[in-house]
């Protein structure tokens, strides 16, 4: 069974930071693409970030470029998101979630979300 | 990037009824539409992807269609289990964009 465990979010400072991550299980992990998805208080879904399988191709929103890098420990089935200069903007639930198939495309499975908030 | 718009941004049905909710595109997709239900505190549920195939589990009442910039979700016939917001999202091309969701509340 897929499972995927979010952790690290929190309250945090406009300015500061905060490393997520995502346990995964239940599939060869290091074959599949993630993602990481937020969903900021009663709005929609915001694709922030991916990372291919192998780690070797990373992609970013225009709105955290700069700020947030995705990465993956393959060894440990473990998906990243380091955050730094926050926002008040950036306070959102942050689901992590799983291409559908090792060339990327939909995802078939998702986290239940660590909520982020930004606040002085 | 593309730029998806989904129409209408709510809507109020009752049970039995049929429903179509349409996500449109800034630029073709053709056929990397996908389509996920999302209920309150709940992550995302992928429903259709690549526009019309039905994912594993999800009951035939729901069904995709389109091509290009313009594609449809339909429920033939809505159940109380089908009360949620629905969201379109294109992966043919980085960043992979979402509607902004239309949410289908009970009349």
């Amino acid at each position: 069974e897929v499972q995927l465990l979010e952790s690290g979010g929190g309250l945090v400072q406009p300015g500061g930071s905060l490393r997520l991550s995502c346990a995964a299980s239940g599939f060869t992990f290091s074959g599949y693409g993630m993602t990481w998805v937020r969903q900021a208080p009663g709005q929609g879904l915001e694709w922030v970030s991916a990372i291919t399988g192998s780690g070797g191709s990373s992609y970013h929103a225009d709105s955290v470029r700069g700020r947030f890098t995705i990465s993956r420990d393959n060894s440990k089935n473990t998906l990243y998101l380091q955050m730094n200069s926050l926002r008040v903007e950036d306070t959102a639930l942050y689901y992590c979630a799983k291409d559908d198939a090792p060339g990327g495309g939909y995802y078939d499975y998702w986290g239940q979300g660590t909520l982020v908030t930004v606040s002085s | 990037d593309i730029q998806m718009t989904q129409s209408p941004s709510s809507l109020s049905a009752s049970v039995g009824d049929r429903v179509s909710i349409t996500c449109r595109a800034s630029q073709s997709v053709s056929p990397w539409l996908a389509w996920y239900q999302q209920k309150p505190g709940k992550a995302p549920k992928v429903l259709i992807y690549k526009a019309s195939s039905l994912e594993s589990g999800v009951p035939s009442r729901f069904s995709g269609s389109g091509s290009g910039t313009e594609f449809t979700l339909t429920i033939s016939s809505l159940q109380p289990d089908d009360f949620a917001t629905y969201s379109c999202q294109q992966y043919n091309s980085y960043p992979k964009t979402f509607g902004q969701g239309t949410k289908v509340e009970i009349k």
